[in-house]
């Protein structure tokens, strides 16, 4: 079984929508992020959270919301989706070390369309 | 300034060759870096990390050069099967240590 799951895989929406996307991880780590990807953007990060009662927005949360359920859980929620949030989301955990976080272990991605 | 640099590419080599790479960084105080491998609509998947001057493994080394603030992969003896893109993260420091993604390499390697 997969370290890290998201779903739904692919999801297609309508502008206004409420969407959620879930993330669950069996690593035990205590570090959880949200990025989304766009050609020629790279992976640009949404929210991440230190442990079940930290939330911090990453470089680009607008429009955005997180919750953290659990250690192993990081759901994010798009309240009224847009087209221009189309894109691929990857949720991501990763360790600490006293350098800072570890290798980043990323789910498989959740394709969203918005039309 | 962004604060983690890649050309894009594409690169477009031979099999066999040798291919580098470079990663420039902003923040002197960062300490830890990585390479990950992102294949097409794919997760992106580590391929090396870099806490001190470099590391290698097989084909793949990988080098710090701090005083020029920069992370370097060189590939050699290229296979078909190296053509991905190549992210290259930096966890800036900033109260808390954050990754920060480059807009990643590609790679094309051709027979």
């Amino acid at each position: 079984d997969a370290d890290v799951t998201q779903t739904p895989r692919n999801r297609i929406t309508k502008t206004g929508k409420r969407i959620m996307l879930e993330c669950s991880q069996t690593k035990g780590h205590d570090r959880m992020y949200w990025y989304r990807q766009d050609p020629g953007l790279g992976l640009r990060l949404i929210y991440y959270s230190f442990d079940v009662k930290d939330i911090n927005k990453g470089e680009i949360s607008d429009g955005y919301s997180v919750s953290r359920q659990a250690q192993a859980k990081f759901s994010l929620s798009l309240e009224s989706a847009i087209p221009n949030q189309t894109a691929l989301y990857f949720c991501a955990t990763s360790d600490l070390r006293e350098e800072g976080p570890d290798t980043q272990y990323f789910g498989p991605g959740t394709r969203l369309t918005v039309l | 300034r962004k604060e983690v640099e890649q050309d894009p590419g594409p690169f477009n080599v031979p099999e066999g060759a040798t291919v580098a790479f470079n990663c420039t960084y902003s923040n002197s105080a960062s300490q830890s870096f990585f390479w990950y491998r992102q294949d097409c609509r794919k997760e992106p998947k580590l391929l090396m990390s870099v806490y001190s001057s470099g590391n290698e493994d097989g084909r793949f080394t990988a080098q710090l050069n701090r005083a020029s603030q920069y992370i370097s992969l060189l590939i050699r003896d290229s296979k078909l099967s190296d053509s991905a893109t190549y992210l290259c993260v930096v966890n800036i420091v900033g109260g808390s240590y954050i990754p920060t993604f480059g807009r990643g390499t590609s790679l094309i390697v051709h027979p």
